[in-house]
C-alpha cells in the first residue's frame, strides 16, 4: 500500500513570498510525481508533473525531486492571494492500480 | 472547451435509492477513473477502465458499479446509497495508464444522500 504523506497546515505565508509545499512518499519504485491544486468546491488541477531527480521549473512554480530521500517538494515564489488553496501531492497506486494515491494536501493560504 | 465533463454537478438522493452520476470526455483517452473525495480528506481510487477492460480497486465496496458503453462515457452507479456514501465524486482520464501520464479531473459531482 503506498503512503503519501503531506503537512495539511494551514500553512500561511505572506504575499510576495516563497511558499513551500513538501511530501515524503513511501514506494522507492515510484517513477512519476504530480502536484495538484484545489479550491474548496472544485476539482483538482494539475500544477506540475516531475519524473526526473533535481528541479522543473513552470512559471512562478518549481518542483524538486530526491529520490533517495523519498522526497518531492514544490515551490510558489511571488505568491498571490489566487494561490491560497489545498496542494494534493500524488503519485500512481500501488497493487496495480493506474490510478493515482493522493496525499491529505496542505491548505495554503496566502496573506495580503 | 471542456474536455472532462459530469453530470450532474450536484445530486441529491434518499437513502438506499440508486443513483447514476455521468462523465465524458472529449479527450479520446484510453483510460478513465472515478475516484471519490469526502470532506477534507484525499481523492480515493475506485476503479478505472483501461479501454474496456475494468479494474476494481480491492477495497471498493460492491455498492459502487460501473460502465464504459464506449470511449467518451462513463458512469458510476451507487446501488443502495447510504450516508456515508455522501462525497464529492471525481471522474478523470489519461491516455495511457501506469500513472505514466497526467490525469485530467472534470468538474466533480457532489452527492448528498438525505
Amino acid at each position: 500500500q503506498k503512503e503519501v504523506e503531506q503537512n495539511s497546515g494551514p500553512l500561511s505565508v505572506p504575499e510576495g513570498a516563497i511558499a513551500s509545499l513538501n511530501c515524503t512518499y513511501s514506494d522507492r519504485g515510484s517513477q512519476s510525481f504530480f502536484w495538484y491544486r484545489q479550491y474548496s468546491g472544485k476539482s483538482p488541477e494539475l500544477i506540475m508533473s516531475i519524473y526526473s531527480n533535481g528541479d522543473k521549473e513552470d512559471g512562478r512554480f518549481t518542483a524538486q525531486l530526491n529520490k533517495a530521500s523519498q522526497y518531492v517538494s514544490l515551490l510558489i515564489r511571488d505568491s498571490q492571494p489566487s494561490d491560497s488553496a489545498t496542494y494534493l501531492c500524488a503519485v500512481p497506486g500501488g497493487g496495480g492500480a493506474d490510478g493515482l494515491t493522493f496525499g491529505k494536501g496542505t491548505h495554503l493560504i496566502i496573506q495580503p | 472547451d471542456a474536455m472532462v465533463i459530469q453530470n450532474p454537478r450536484y445530486q441529491v438522493t434518499q437513502f438506499g435509492k440508486p443513483v447514476t452520476l455521468s462523465c465524458s470526455q472529449t479527450l479520446n483517452h484510453n483510460v478513465m477513473y472515478w475516484y471519490q473525495q469526502k470532506s477534507s480528506q484525499a481523492p480515493k481510487l475506485l476503479f478505472h477502465y483501461y479501454d474496456k477492460d475494468f479494474n476494481n480497486e480491492a477495497d471498493t465496496p460492491d455498492n459502487f458499479q460501473s460502465r464504459r458503453p464506449n470511449t467518451s462515457f462513463c458512469f458510476l452507479d451507487i446501488r443502495s446509497p447510504g450516508l456515508g456514501d455522501a462525497a464529492m465524486y471525481l471522474c478523470a482520464t489519461s491516455r495511457v495508464g501506469g500513472g505514466l501520464d497526467t490525469q485530467y479531473f472534470g468538474p466533480g459531482t457532489r452527492l448528498t444522500v438525505l
